[in-house]
């Protein structure tokens, strides 16, 4: 059916407040991953789901975040006591399998004011 | 470690073909060249991914060199939505792994 879903689409937090971010990947697609776009920035990785697999969390940049995928589906990220730097778009993207093609859904805005 | 080239802009006249460049010079075998294209305040649109041979869809056509160190991404006729900034990724064969550089800002003028 539908493509990638996030939500919220944009998320305004206070600095020191926690977030969730949620992403719904494609029907049946057992890869999963989450990257940041900070503005007029690339886009930087931050972790990846495949299957029941231990997840690869080498992009996560400190301990303030983390990451779930509940039943090899949707999947949450948290970014605990949130500072002004994490102001960013966070993109989730799913594929069929570990090395097909990722599918991007439109991200989740966050500012932390 | 970047391994593509890009150039960081152009422009393209509306209806005209646009040819997107991008040189991947230390490719290797199992390698592919993926593009992906960003449209203000959306997500990564896949387009399209080759290995070796030129590959066509309903969005592009990607040519790849006979050595494979270069590629150029055909938009056959470029409207206004096509403005975008364009990706040009080396992705390796089995790996998960998609890393974007800065891309190219095309900008498609009427």
């Amino acid at each position: 059916g539908a493509g990638v879903s996030q939500s919220p689409s944009n998320k305004v937090t206070e600095k020191g407040k926690d977030v969730e971010l949620r992403c719904d990947p494609i029907s049946g697609h057992t890869a999963l991953y989450w990257y940041r776009q900070s503005l007029g920035q690339g886009l930087e990785f931050l972790i990846y789901f495949q299957g029941n697999s231990a997840p690869d969390k080498s992009g996560l940049p400190s301990d303030r975040f983390s990451a779930e995928r509940t039943g090899g589906s949707v999947s949450t990220l948290t970014i605990q006591r949130t500072q002004q730097e994490d102001s960013a778009v966070y993109l989730c993207a799913s594929s069929l399998e570990k090395a097909t093609t990722p599918f991007f859904g439109s991200g989740t805005q966050l500012s932390v004011l | 470690d970047a391994k593509t080239t890009q150039p960081p802009s152009m422009d393209c006249a509306e209806g005209r073909a646009a040819n997107l460049p991008c040189n991947h010079s230390t490719i290797s075998g199992n390698e592919y060249v993926y593009w992906y294209r960003q449209i203000h305040s959306q997500g990564p649109q896949y387009i399209i991914h080759g290995l070796k041979n030129n590959e066509t869809n309903e969005m592009a056509s990607l040519i790849i060199t006979e050595d494979r160190k270069s590629s150029t991404l055909i938009l056959p006729h470029a409207t206004l939505r096509d403005t975008a900034v364009y990706y040009c990724i080396v992705r390796v064969e089995g790996d998960y792994k998609l890393s974007f550089g800065a891309g190219t800002t095309v900008t498609v003028r009427a």
